[in-house]
């Protein structure tokens, strides 16, 4: 039973640059949720993407956009990167609709640590 | 206010020892709960749902108190490999199907 992967592991980028972060979900899973966890905090919300639209956002800025794959995989992109965008970027997967009882408890990947410079 | 607030700690205790968890929430339609795991520069990864009155899971125990908004964890006979940061995490019903809110978590440590 696959788990939740994310790609790459780690990623070096100067201000003003872009990245993109990428993320399968767990084998048989269907929608996926990003997040942000600097260090010492607790992960805080960014979007979630189910049959390939964002659903939910939580309080990050429009630089901070995503997408959502028919295989159900993710990516989530981030603009004009700023100092304050280091962080570890989690990628949780949940089931919600391709089953009688969906289960929305969130499986995390390993996350990307992303370093700005 | 914090919508989910813990422990600062760091909790140090002694293998063998019960440790207690704190955690309250300030959203009311809150309806499910979670108590994570995470260890250094590793994911969260799930250690309980939290539904209705609480549930035990071995040497683990969690507590919901809806009329206070308040979660607590308890670790019986903790062990070294225990040693972790535990997030308290209250799911959000802004969606059909919520985000989760996450505490700062409570580091613990257990000591031989």
């Amino acid at each position: 039973d696959a788990g939740v992967t994310q790609s790459p592991t780690h990623l070096i980028k100067t201000r003003g640059q872009q990245v993109t972060l990428r993320c399968s979900p767990k084998s048989g899973h269907d929608t996926v949720s990003w997040y942000q966890q600097a260090l010492g905090q607790g992960p805080q919300f960014i979007f979630q993407y189910y049959e390939e639209e964002e659903r939910q956002r939580g309080n990050f800025p429009d630089r901070f956009s995503g997408h959502q794959f028919p295989n159900y995989s993710s990516e989530l992109n981030v603009n004009a990167l700023l100092l304050g965008d280091s962080a570890l970027y989690l990628c949780a997967s949940s089931l919600e609709r391709r089953s009688r009882q969906p289960s929305y408890e969130q499986y995390f990947g390993p996350g990307t640590r992303l370093t700005v410079t | 206010r914090k919508e989910v607030e813990q422990d600062p700690g760091p909790f140090n205790v002694p293998e063998g020892a019960t440790v207690a968890f704190n955690c309250t929430y300030s959203n009311s339609a809150s309806q499910s709960f979670f108590w994570y795991r995470q260890d250094c520069r590793k994911e969260p990864k799930l250690l309980m749902s939290v539904y209705s009155s609480g549930n035990e899971d071995g040497r683990f125990t969690a507590q919901l108190n809806r009329a206070s908004q308040y979660i607590s964890l308890l670790i019986r006979d903790s062990k070294l490999s225990d040693s972790a940061t535990y997030l308290c995490v209250a799911r959000d019903y802004g969606g059909s199907q919520g985000n989760l809110i996450f505490g700062k978590g409570t580091k613990l440590s257990v000591k031989p």
